[in-house]
């Protein structure tokens, strides 16, 4: 069964600066999705960003970038110039090619100082 | 364009009783999948539904249960409350397999 690990209960970064969430992920399979969800105080989760598995390249999506590490089961997000309205939770995801279901980490709560 | 709208926003029902929950999708998605999400468990995976077939079920008991319908509406009842399915249960809808899934602002359920 896969499994999605997040190591970091709670980060918090000075507004402006760059933090990176960690996620680790255990899988027997080789083609899947990856995926960074954001959950406001609304409760509604928002895509982040998005890595398939088959890409070497990085995905970016503006201020927000992932470093995929494939062998080593690793994806971690990197938010640059943080800024207020980053404050979250924030989950990583896993979904198997094929299946719609998505594996969930326990979430890091990002903190933004101002 | 409407995003996944999810009916009622809050809910308080009591120890027993059953509760139905709503979600509709974007217009022209026809996967709908739920979540439950708690402070202690996480996130998990209810089922999925596409095209009024359910094609994928989580670790739930029998007590949950789900169904869509062809405009791919969907409705999830949980019988038999129990203080631990207080919980806020979100939907999300996706147009096929390679593309992300878009979540609904999720219902709060409060059993007591």
């Amino acid at each position: 069964a896969q499994t999605v690990t997040q190591s970091q209960p709670e980060m918090s970064v000075q507004e402006a600066e760059t933090v990176t969430l960690s996620c680790t992920y255990d899988t027997s399979e080789s083609d899947y999705y990856l995926f960074w969800y954001k959950q406001p105080p609304s409760r509604q989760m928002i895509l982040v960003i998005r890595q398939e598995a088959y890409k070497q390249q990085n995905a970016t999506e503006n201020r927000f970038s992932v470093n995929f590490q494939k062998a080593a089961k690793s994806f971690s997000l990197k938010i640059s110039d943080s800024q207020l309205g980053d404050a979250a939770m924030y989950f990583c995801a896993y979904r198997s090619r094929g299946n719609y279901q998505l594996i969930w980490g326990a979430g890091t709560k990002l903190i933004i100082k101002p | 364009k409407a995003g996944v709208t999810q009916t009622p926003r809050y809910l308080i029902k009591t120890r027993g009783q059953q509760v139905t929950l709503s979600c509709s999708p974007i217009s022209g998605h026809r996967s709908v999948s739920w979540y439950q999400q708690t402070p202690g468990q996480g996130l998990q995976f209810l089922f999925e539904y596409f095209s009024e077939t359910q094609r994928n079920k989580g670790n739930f008991p029998g007590r949950f249960s789900g169904r869509q319908f062809s405009n791919s509406r969907s409705e999830m009842n949980v019988s038999t409350l129990e203080l631990g399915d207080s919980a806020l249960y979100l939907c999300a809808s996706s147009t096929g397999l390679n593309t992300e899934a878009f979540f609904g602002q999720g219902t709060r359920l409060t059993v007591v």
